[in-house]
């Protein structure tokens, strides 16, 4: 079966930094990938997606790079902010969750 | 507004007692699923319905039930709860990919 993962389960970053959150995966069939964020006491919200065919995506604030050759993905937040902190998940097609990373943010 | 909602938002009972929380979104997407959410464990999918009458467990269906008679709603029912069944659960739906998740239910079986 499909296993996706992320690398780290707390991160810490200053305000106004620039935010890296890593997964990796491991079922090469998967053609999109999904970040979700999950603020303290509320479900999962979609964030963004990457499709298979894609290596880089960009939204408001974040993109999220996608390396297939060895099948990693990460979530990059730009200067991240108080409201930003919150667990990150990645999700592959299949819909399986990794356990989250607690993005942490120091004033 | 577009939405899952679940009820009871919180929940405590005791063991053995038959429970059922209910799902339901607005958004006529087909595909509806529910999960467990627990310290270091992560989301853990319990079972999953394709459409009306589909349904398929998921990674720890163990001691759970569901039913899908019609499209907007997706109960999840615990016939003989146990303290184990203690968690975090999170009802979601989705046209493709990209889930939309409910505000969660917080059950504690004594």
């Amino acid at each position: 079966g499909e296993s996706v993962g992320l690398h780290l389960p707390t991160l810490s970053v200053q305000e106004g930094d620039n935010s890296i959150i890593n997964c990796a995966y491991s079922n090469s069939a998967s053609d999109y990938f999904i970040w979700y964020k999950q603020e303290s006491g509320k479900g999962p919200q979609f964030i963004i997606d990457i499709r298979s065919n894609m290596d880089k995506r960009q939204g408001q604030r974040v993109t999220v790079l996608l390396n297939k050759t060895v099948k990693h993905l990460s979530l990059q937040i730009a200067a991240t902010q108080p409201g930003d902190s919150a667990v990150y998940f990645c999700a592959g097609e299949g819909l399986t969750f990794g356990k989250g990373t607690h993005l942490i943010i120091q004033p | 507004e577009a939405q899952v909602t679940q009820n009871p938002r919180y929940l405590i009972t005791v063991t053995g007692k038959k429970l059922t929380v209910t799902c339901s979104q607005n958004m006529n997407h087909e595909y509806m699923s529910w999960y467990r959410q627990d310290p270091g464990l992560g989301l853990r999918q319990i079972y999953y319905s394709m459409n009306v009458e589909v349904t398929d467990k998921g990674d720890v269906p163990e001691g759970y039930k569901v039913s899908r008679k019609e499209k907007r709603n997706f109960p999840l029912i615990l016939e003989s709860p146990s303290p184990n069944q203690t968690s975090l659960y999170f009802c979601a739906s989705s046209l493709r990919a990209e889930q939309y998740f409910g505000p969660g239910t917080r059950l504690t079986v004594l």
